[in-house]
């Protein structure tokens, strides 16, 4: 699988958009980029995937660069439940994911 | 989303003694499961993967006989930790991917081993 790239921590008020990006500079043609997040002692949670097409669903946006080098995951409108630890992560569908270090986005009152 | 199930959240034990971690898969068939676990401050680390009838795989440096993946059927997987230490204390969680998905994983709610 590709490496990714995250910041270690960022910062957000609430109810400002998040931007989380991520650098996948040596993804391939057929792996996707996924976004998790772990909120402290749960399991990752599932938010968005992509393949090269800008995606959303009611939790997040997700843009892909049109090189595919690079992403940025968008919390529209940021709570105090979206602290969490996210994950960008590139791979092959059908494939175990690998996790790296993560960001951990800490959202201010 | 799909819902995967882990029993027990937490448990303690002694040292020396074999502990199993079930992973249910509640409305989903799941062809392959991944059990995963994360030490304290730390990233989550690939233990291995768990194939429908047949046996496991394991990551490098994960001991197969201390780790007993059992995936007998379609809706569950089980990880025992046999002859338990304190190092082995340790979140555990398990993925499964739906198989008429797209290679979606869902996660369990994780197993918070302490081993005394």
């Amino acid at each position: 699988d590709a490496k990714t790239t995250q910041p270690p921590s960022m910062d957000c008020a609430e109810g400002r958009a998040a931007n989380l990006p991520c650098n996948h500079s040596t993804i391939s043609g057929n792996e996707y980029v996924y976004w998790y997040r772990q909120i402290h002692s749960q399991g990752p949670q599932y938010i968005i995937h992509g393949l090269k097409n800008n995606e959303t669903n009611e939790m997040a946006s997700l843009i892909i660069t049109e090189d595919r080098k690079s992403s940025t995951l968008i919390l529209p409108h940021a709570t105090l439940r979206d602290t969490a630890v996210y994950y960008c992560i590139v791979r092959n569908s059908g494939y175990a994911l690998n996790f790296g270090k993560g960001t951990s986005l800490l959202v201010t009152p | 989303g799909a819902v995967v199930s882990q029993h027990p959240s937490w448990v303690i034990c002694k040292s020396g003694t074999s502990v199993k971690i079930e992973c249910r898969s509640l409305d989903f068939q799941a062809t392959t499961m991944f059990w995963y676990r994360q030490f304290p401050k730390q990233s989550l680390m690939l233990m291995a993967t768990s194939n429908e009838g047949s046996k496991a795989t394991y990551e490098q440096g994960v001991e197969k006989d201390k780790f007993l993946i059992n995936h007998a059927s379609l809706t569950l997987s089980t990880l025992t930790v046999t002859s338990a230490h304190p190092e082995d204390s340790s979140f555990y969680i398990c993925s499964a991917r739906d198989k008429g998905q797209a290679g979606e994983l869902f996660f369990g709610e994780g197993s918070r081993l302490t081993v005394l």
